[in-house]
């Protein structure tokens, strides 16, 4: 079974902190989303990466940035944390970028920015 | 106007209905996918489909390609069936989500 963790089920920080979140798959598979999902909106793609140290924007990634520099790990970094940057984060992987391939998805981190 | 919408947003049903949610798209699209997630945020992929129909025990998704429409049907619903239905549409390299559909099954 492919397994996506996440590091924090749930986070509360403080406006303008470093906020880091960490997700882990041990499926060997190239591709990694950060999603935030938030009510009336649904699930929103913030950044993926499809190769160590390759990523691209996804729609929404004012105030976000990411790192992977292993192919298992993706994180989701908030520079400055904002009140409106509280949502449920979620991960998600995928072996290959084929139209046909299934996303698998973390557990999710729900952030509360104070 | 959204590029993927659902219907209903929220549906309640008695224990053993038949459970329809649909999803209406309105661009080109490689493939689509039906996800649950259950309280406590989990996503787990249900159905991946671009043509027909496909079946898993109760549950049963079809796709019409040239209505751009999907369903999702639930037979002998039960309360452990209660999540939120979200339908994503699959484009070049990413999924386009839904707002999902929240189901409640009363016993």
């Amino acid at each position: 079974d492919v397994k996506v963790t996440q590091s924090s089920r749930y986070l509360v920080k403080r406006t303008g902190e470093k906020v880091f979140l960490e997700c882990v798959q041990d499926m060997d598979h190239e591709n990694m989303f950060w999603y935030r999902q938030d009510p009336g909106l649904g699930l929103r793609l913030i950044y993926f990466s499809y190769d160590v140290k390759m990523k691209e924007k996804g729609d929404i990634p004012e105030g976000y940035s990411v790192s992977r520099e292993k192919k298992e790990r993706f994180s989701l970094i908030l520079e400055s944390a904002s009140t409106n940057q509280t949502s449920m984060y979620l991960c998600a992987s995928s072996l290959t970028s084929g139209a046909t391939d299934t996303q698998y998805f973390g557990p999710g981190t729900r952030l509360t920015v104070l | 106007k959204n590029e993927v919408e659902q219907s209903p947003q929220n549906l309640t049903a008695q224990e053993g209905e038949f459970i329809t949610i649909n999803c209406s798209y309105s661009v080109g699209i490689s493939a689509l996918h039906w996800l649950q997630q259950h309280p406590g945020g989990g996503i787990v992929s249900l159905f991946m489909l671009s043509s027909g129909k496909k079946k898993h025990g109760r549950l049963i998704a079809t796709i019409n390609i040239q209505e751009k429409h999907s369903s999702l049907h639930i037979t002998a619903s039960h309360p452990r069936d209660s999540a939120v239905y979200i339908c994503a549409l699959r484009g070049a390299q990413k999924l386009v989500f839904g707002q999902g559909t929240r189901l409640t099954i009363n016993p």
